[in-house]
């Protein structure tokens, strides 16, 4: 079975601090990882992607990835309460097309 | 960017009845679109992948006489709950991939079953 593990939470993180969030996977074969947040009620929306080892950074968001040790994490800089949200992370193990979900980590940013 | 547009957005339905819930790629076209259902506080389970012209692709435990999929066109999937009752009341959610990485997903549909 393919798992994708996600701490539950919530993270309750202060209004400006970083906010980090992990996830690990089990196909080591996994190519590409995906983080998405879903607001409560709503469908998910992508966020970030990452395909190489190392990170990739994009506004306020900053994803991580580490293949030799099978987890991926999303920074969130400078919290703000708008990005009180689920996410969720989405592995796409090799051979396939799908996406693997994590159960996702809810995150509250206190004003 | 992509859009995929999901209606209805909310359904209540009787127990027994049936319920159709469409699935739209806008601006492009999807030759696959996956249908995923997602209970209360808990993660998205993929169900089924949806292949234009073709038969569905079942997930494991998921009953394919009970959840009827459609895929006649290359910007229209459609899933019918057969026969619904209370257990399948959930959120229902499509998606589908443009060229960019990533699958966009529709707004969902929530179920509930009466």
């Amino acid at each position: 079975q393919k798992e994708v593990e996600q701490n539950s939470g919530p993270l309750s993180v202060p209004e400006g601090a970083i906010a980090s969030l992990n996830c690990t996977y089990s196909d080591r074969g996994s190519q590409s990882f995906f983080w998405y947040r879903q607001y409560s009620g709503k469908s998910p929306e992508l966020i970030m992607f990452i395909y190489s080892n190392g990170d990739k950074e994009d506004g306020r968001f900053t994803a991580q990835l580490n293949k030799a040790s099978q987890y991926v994490s999303l920074l969130i800089r400078d919290s703000q309460p708008s990005d009180s949200a689920t996410y969720l992370c989405a592995v796409n193990p090799s051979g396939t097309y799908k996406y693997i979900f994590g159960t996702g980590t809810r995150l509250k940013v206190l004003a | 960017g992509a859009v995929v547009s999901q209606h209805p957005s909310w359904v209540i339905c009787k127990s027994g009845t049936s319920v159709k819930i469409e699935c739209r790629s806008l601006d492009f076209q999807a030759t696959t679109m996956f249908w995923y259902r997602q209970f209360p506080k808990q993660s998205l389970m993929l169900m089924a992948t949806s292949n234009e012209g073709s038969k569905a692709t079942y997930e494991q435990g998921v009953e394919k006489d009970k959840f009827l999929i459609n895929h006649a066109s290359l910007t229209l999937s459609t899933l019918t709950v057969t026969s619904a009752h209370p257990e399948d009341s959930s959120f229902y959610i499509c998606s589908a991939r443009e060229d960019l990485p990533g699958y966009t997903f529709g707004s969902g549909t929530r179920l509930t079953v009466v």
